[in-house]
């Protein structure tokens, strides 16, 4: 089983859908979660991360973390044809210093 | 915000030549610099991790030999393909870890390497 799961899509959805992107893991030490956006031939940029569990909200992308279920969400709403990307997520225990990505969720919003 | 420049973009080069990729951050230092290489569809598989000033440590199943890597300063790393083959073609992506209490890292643009 990979410490990682993330469904690599394609997911496509009209603009102004809200979108929710998700991936599970086994690694119960994981402490810090991070999103990151990732276009085209261009390096991955962070959009989000959060420590233990609960939500975090930054304008369009909300992020949840369940670590009783090993499950954690991006949410964007109002969805923009520009949020058209792969997202990947990631998670590193709290003393560790490697962290493990998603193979990413390629997503197509539609204009 | 904490910015690295990776260089070059896109490379093409022949069979057994060597090809470097350079690293460097631009308004901060990375003490650590992590590499990546990424195939279509999959995660982000980490090769290696280099510290300014020491060896780099390799994941297993990397050859150290094959994919040097120096992080003489504070500012730039480098990785260099020996003797490059066509099964080394990849997408190869450097990143920094960001400031504390941020855990998140900051992303080179990625270098997309062609070997024929």
């Amino acid at each position: 089983q990979k410490e990682v799961e993330q469904d690599p899509g394609p997911l496509s959805v009209p603009e102004g859908a809200i979108v929710s992107l998700n991936c599970t893991y086994s690694n119960s030490a994981f402490q810090y979660f991070m999103w990151y956006r990732q276009y085209s031939r261009k390096g991955p940029e962070l959009l989000m991360y959060t420590y233990s569990s609960g939500n975090k909200e930054d304008g369009r992308f909300t992020a949840q973390v369940d670590k009783s279920s090993k499950y954690i969400s991006l949410f964007i709403r109002d969805s923009q044809p520009s949020d058209s990307a792969t997202y990947l997520c990631a998670m590193r225990s709290a003393g560790g210093f490697k962290t493990i990505f998603g193979a990413g969720t390629r997503l197509f919003v539609k204009a | 915000g904490a910015v690295v420049s990776q260089h070059p973009s896109r490379v093409i080069c022949k069979s057994g030549t060597s090809v470097k990729i350079e690293c460097r951050s631009l308004d901060f230092q990375a003490t650590t610099m992590f590499w990546y290489r990424q195939f279509p569809k999959k995660s982000l598989m980490l090769m290696a991790t280099s510290n300014e000033g020491s060896k780099a440590t390799y994941e297993q199943g990397v050859e150290k030999d094959k994919f040097l890597i120096n992080h003489a300063s504070l500012t730039l790393s480098t990785l260099t393909v020996t003797s490059a083959h066509p099964e080394d073609s990849s997408f190869y992506i450097c990143s920094a870890p960001l400031a504390r209490g941020n855990y998140g890292y900051t992303f080179g643009s990625g270098t997309r390497l062609t070997v024929v």
